[in-house]
């Protein structure tokens, strides 16, 4: 199977920069997305194909892959980024796989 | 704006078959693009895809190893809904239960959820 690994927390002061990993046996060769979910909700895309942003996900979102990481970094975070974040993957064997998830604190 | 609408029931006992709807408005279950999908989330093995279907001139479907003997994943294309059954549950089953849409094309991401229905496997 394929494993996708992300650190359970990431602490961030309001207005600084958060990056949050994603590793993954050669992940660079691979597409990947990531997904917001606040409590209570239910996930929302905030970053796919790697470095695309849906429309309506703010120009503070941004995301790269490479080698075996992708990193979704949140520009300028506000109080309102607080929220759990997971990466996916397609895997031709595993289909669709997601992290464990980030939980992101503003403090 | 595709819209995504789950219903079934929150409760079932165990060795029965779970039984949840999504209903689609703003696409088609029958379209050439996009994939049907229902994922999982608990606290003890986050967030799981359990299976989609498809439609490519004719129906596919395609199932997690994890839950490949117990699960069905159909469409109705009268009804405009797609359906999940997980048959045979126990505790471990219990967990948010979410319907999606891929429809990237190759990119496999999912651009749109239903609300999400919390189902309990408890006698």
């Amino acid at each position: 199977s394929y494993d996708l690994t992300q650190p359970p927390s990431v602490s961030v002061s309001p207005g600084q920069t958060a990056s949050i990993t994603c590793s993954g046996d050669d992940l660079g060769s691979k597409y990947t997305s990531w997904y917001q979910q606040k409590p209570g909700q239910s996930p929302v895309l905030v970053i796919y194909q790697d470095d695309k942003r849906p429309s309506g996900i703010p120009e503070r979102f941004s995301g790269s892959n490479s080698g075996n990481t992708a990193t979704l970094t949140i520009s300028g975070t506000q109080a309102m980024d607080e929220a759990d974040y997971y990466c996916q993957a397609w895997d031709s064997d595993t289909f669709y796989v997601f992290g464990s998830g980030t939980k992101v604190t503003v403090l | 704006q595709v819209q995504l609408q789950q219903s079934g029931p929150g409760l079932v006992k165990p060795s029965q078959t779970l039984s949840l709807t999504c209903a689609v408005s703003g696409d088609s279950v029958s379209s050439n693009r996009a994939a049907w999908i229902w994922i999982r989330q608990s606290p003890s093995r986050g967030l799981e895809w359990l299976g989609r279907t498809y439609y490519r001139s004719k129906w596919y479907t395609e199932y997690a190893v994890s839950v490949k003997s117990r699960i069905v994943i159909n469409a109705d294309t009268s009804k405009n809904h797609f359906s999940l059954q997980l048959k045979s549950v126990t505790p471990e089953d219990t967990a948010v239960y979410y319907c999606s849409r891929d429809d990237s094309g190759v990119y496999y991401y999912f651009d749109s959820w239903g609300q999400g229905t919390l189902v309990t496997v408890s006698s």
